[in-house]
């Protein structure tokens, strides 16, 4: 079946540093959507990426769909502890499933 | 007014107990959802509404049995719990059931069984 694999599963950064999540798929994606999810808290949508190559931004967070539409990527740029959580990049299959990755865990350090 | 609510937060239970987790959203949105969240954190799908009807399950145990009486409403019933069941789930809901919708998630109920 359609799969998403998401990485790294957990990162630490001291804060101020640059943190990088991936996702990659086997099959071309539908559309990509990233969530965030806080510590105790529940999955909240980010942002959603449609067309091959697109990059957007939200503050210090960038967004990135790969030009074959097969993989994704966020970069935030000089984390705070308020960017700790879990991250999942999630696929929207033809039937409206989300597929999620597995999230990646950020740790940042004061 | 939160949008997608579920109740309870918290349930500890025993092994071989029936419990019902509730589910309601006020965003007018016409399908609903079940995700459970495992111990490593991996969400997956375990059942969708699209206005009260059934359109996914994924080869859940029978003894979890999803009720929508309306499509406002998602409720999931877990009949004779296994220690395997404890996890949190999250319902959640989106506008309809075409790809690319925004899924807006409860914050989740603490399922624990012993």
């Amino acid at each position: 079946g359609q799969q998403v694999m998401q990485i790294p599963q957990y990162q630490h950064v001291q804060e101020g540093e640059d943190f990088t999540t991936y996702c990659n798929s086997s099959t071309t994606l539908s559309n990509i959507q990233w969530y965030k999810q806080r510590p105790g808290g529940h999955p909240v949508f980010l942002i959603q990426l449609v067309k091959s190559g697109e990059v957007k931004k939200q503050k210090r967070l960038t967004f990135q769909f790969g030009e074959a539409k097969k993989n994704s990527s966020l970069h935030i740029t000089a984390t705070q502890t308020t960017d700790v959580g879990t991250y999942f990049c999630a696929d929207s299959s033809n039937t409206g499933k989300l597929i999620f990755g597995q999230g990646t865990t950020l740790q940042v350090k004061p | 007014d939160t949008a997608v609510s579920q109740t309870p937060k918290y349930l500890v239970t025993q092994m071989g107990n029936d419990k019902s987790i509730k589910c309601e959203q006020n965003l007018g949105h016409d399908t609903m959802y079940w995700y459970k969240q495992d111990s490593k954190k991996f969400l997956k799908i375990m059942f969708s509404y699209n206005n009260k009807e059934l359109i996914i399950n994924e080869t859940v145990p029978n003894r979890f049995s999803p009720k929508s009486p309306d499509k406002a409403h998602l409720n999931l019933h877990i009949n004779s719990l296994e220690l395997g069941d404890s996890a949190v789930y999250f319902c959640a809901s989106s506008q309809d059931q075409g790809h690319g919708n925004t899924i807006y998630f409860g914050e989740g109920s603490w399922l624990t069984v012993v």
